[in-house]
């Protein structure tokens, strides 16, 4: 079982659009969770981080359910801009910190 | 503007052959590590670096190697044993040490895509 795994999609929608990305994790020690965004060809950046409150920036809504050791990202009115490749990372302190990245989930968004 | 710098963006190599890929970073970060990624895949952990003169290998370091002489600096060697090296591959760093407000969050550099001829 990858320790990382998402749904690779690829997801396409229509702009306005409503979309949720899914993420599990299989180490429920993992103790940082976020969203990087890669544009193709690109680098990852951050999207935001993932607390378990929920967090919401603009059009994103993050979630984090320990338990369940699952993570999602909503993505609301989806726009062109949006097409990209979204990754799912979980870190683990392990004296230092390990990152875990997602394989990625790729989305399209269409006019 | 802080930041990480990878070069060359672009290379190519013939086989046999040993390239360096360049990473610099002015972010003041502890940490460094070095990934790959294959087309429709994640990243993968090459070597890694919470300090300077210490270095650990990764999941894939296989035909690779680093240095970390300076704390702004984290070069990768892609030698000849790699039998696959073709790929696009990310310098990162972070704070690194488990700091109270650290998160882990990764900054990363450009990238430096390798074809092999």
């Amino acid at each position: 079982r990858k320790e990382v795994e998402q749904d690779p999609g690829p997801f396409n929608v229509p702009e306005g659009a409503t979309v949720a990305f899914n993420c599990t994790y299989s180490n429920s020690a993992s103790q940082s969770f976020f969203w990087y965004r890669q544009d193709c060809r690109k680098e990852p950046k951050l999207l935001m981080s993932v607390y378990s409150s929920g967090n919401e920036d603009g059009r994103f809504t993050a979630q984090l359910n320990r338990a369940s050791q699952y993570i999602s990202l909503l993505i609301r009115d989806s726009k062109l801009s949006d097409s990209a490749t979204y990754l799912c990372v979980v870190t683990l302190n392990t004296g230092g910190f390990k990152t875990i990245f997602g394989a990625g989930t790729r989305l399209f968004v269409k006019a | 503007d802080g930041g990480i710098t990878q070069s060359p963006k672009y290379l190519f190599r013939k086989e046999g052959q040993n390239v360096t890929l360049s990473c610099e970073q002015n972010l003041n970060h502890d940490a460094m590590y070095w990934y790959r990624q294959d087309p429709g895949q994640g990243l993968r952990l090459i070597y890694y670096s919470q300090i300077v003169n210490d270095f650990q290998k990764g999941d894939i370091a296989e035909g690779y190697s680093v240095s970390r002489e300076k704390k702004e600096s984290f070069p990768l060697t892609v030698t000849s044993a790699q039998k696959n090296p073709t790929a696009f591959y990310l310098c990162a760093s972070s704070i690194g040490q488990p700091y109270i407000q650290n998160t882990g969050e990764l900054f990363f550099g450009e990238g430096s895509r390798l074809t092999v001829l």
